[in-house]
């Protein structure tokens, strides 16, 4: 069984930067997993923000950006926002089959 | 306005069925692929399937854990899409969202605000 490995928790100060990362089982991520990023608030649906490793929707913050770094597929927030407190999600893509980390909640503090 | 919305979620007992809607609205449902992702409580989202277009067979593919029980299907003339549930079990109690796929980019960019289902005695 694949498994997706994210950080459980980390934490930032307003105005900092932060990088979150995503680890496959099954060996380095790379370009074919299709690596995407999605924020999600308390009692809110997901939101996407990164696809394709780097690439960012219309409504994606500039301070969200998406890289491989060290085999594994990443998240870097720069100039940390307040309201960028919440659960953050990778997927990658494993042929037909898709499969999410498990999570890691970033805190604002 | 462009939109997915969930419907169907309920209670129901373990070994029982239920069927899940995902109505579209505002974009061409008939050219998009349409998964389905759930969320029990306080934990972390996990992909069930997904089923392509038309032009692309109808494709499904499933989790591992719902392999065989749930079946993804689609009807293009009401912009729905649907998930039906067999052999429930307590493990599959969670709140249900679909997402719309883009199949060139590779992302879900479109979301629902999801349906719970309650799998008790």
């Amino acid at each position: 069984q694949t498994v997706v490995t994210q950080e459980p928790s980390l934490t930032v100060s307003p105005g900092g930067t932060v990088t979150l990362t995503c680890a496959s089982s099954t060996g380095a991520v790379t370009s074919g997993y299709y690596p995407n990023w999605f924020q999600q608030k308390p009692g809110q649906a997901p939101r996407a923000l990164i696809y394709s490793t780097s690439s960012k929707h219309s409504w994606t913050p500039a301070r969200f950006s998406g890289s491989l770094l060290g085999g594994k597929a990443a998240l870097t927030l720069s100039g940390v926002q307040p309201e960028d407190e919440a659960e953050y999600y990778c997927l990658l893509y494993y042929g037909g089959v898709r499969v999410f980390g498990g999570g890691t909640k970033l805190t604002v503090l | 306005e462009v939109q997915l919305v969930e419907s169907g979620g309920g209670l129901v007992q373990p070994g029982g069925s239920l069927k899940l809607s995902c109505a579209a609205s505002g974009f061409t449902f008939s050219g998009s692929a349409m998964h389905w992702v759930r969320q029990a409580s306080g934990k972390g989202l996990e992909w069930v399937g997904r089923i392509r277009s038309k032009a692309n067979n109808y494709a499904t593919a499933y989790v591992a854990s719902v392999k065989g029980r749930f079946t993804i299907s689609r009807d293009d003339s009401k912009n729905t899409a649907y998930l039906q549930m067999n052999s429930l079990k307590t493990e599959d109690t969670a709140v249900y969202y679909c997402t719309r796929h883009q199949d060139d980019s590779r992302t879900f960019d479109l979301w629902g605000r999801g349906t719970l289902v309650i799998v008790s005695s």
